[in-house]
């Protein structure tokens, strides 16, 4: 199963775009990236996912490179409720497997 | 739409003690189902999956069980209760076909004293 790798933690300022990078180099063509989050004392939260396009919703924007190896997380005006762990994962079949992540830290 | 229930939502039972954690799905047929946990100041751990009745898939080796004796209830259990098992319990949802997203149940503290 292809691995990720997160930078450990990130500052932001609040109301600035939040840069998330997440490496997976090992990804092969038919596996998607996951993006979740989890705010502290609670279970993680869904953000998004995409295979090879780029790909925006309302919480997120989800940018991947053109040779899949690597992937950014864009949170286009972060605020301090944005603060969180936030989990760059390549699922193996059924299985979710999270890692350390991101710690993000908005500050005002 | 579908919905998670878990509980309890805290407990605090004394070592060697036995321990039962259920989550229900509700609005949703034949889902995935997981259960991870967390220890204090770490990260998640997968613990046991379920892809249907009966089928249950354990990551890591512990005195800890699974069960699935219905589509949409998943059972944590354990007869006796160590130290370790100390954390928090998350037991998670997704649909059997398309996007692997997983929807969260909002967590069972356990404290082994």
């Amino acid at each position: 199963d292809a691995k990720t790798t997160q930078p450990p933690s990130m500052d932001c300022a609040e109301g600035r775009a939040a840069n998330l990078p997440c490496n997976h180099s090992t990804i092969s063509g038919n596996e998607y990236v996951y993006w979740y989050r989890q705010i502290h004392s609670q279970g993680p939260q869904y953000i998004i996912h995409g295979l090879k396009n780029n790909e925006t919703n309302e919480m997120a924007s989800l940018i991947i490179t053109e040779d899949r190896k690597s992937s950014t997380l864009i949170l286009p005006h972060a605020t301090l409720r944005d603060t969180a762990v936030y989990y760059c994962i390549v699922p193996n079949d059924y299985k979710l497997s999270f890692g350390a992540g991101t710690t993000v830290t908005v500050r005002a | 739409s579908q919905t998670i229930h878990q509980w309890p939502a805290t407990l605090v039972q004394p070592v060697g003690s036995p321990l039962s954690l259920e989550c229900t799905v509700e609005g949703t047929s034949n889902p995935n189902l997981y259960w991870y946990r967390q220890a204090a100041g770490r990260g998640l751990q997968l613990l046991f999956y379920s892809v249907g009745i009966g089928q249950i898939s354990s990551e890591v080796p512990q005195n800890l069980s699974a069960s699935r004796p219905q589509d949409r209830q998943f059972i944590l259990s354990s007869k006796k209760l160590l130290l370790s098992d100390s954390g928090f319990y998350l037991c998670a949802w997704s649909q059997s076909s398309g996007a692997n997203v997983l929807t969260f149940g909002a967590g069972s503290r356990l404290t082994v004293l």
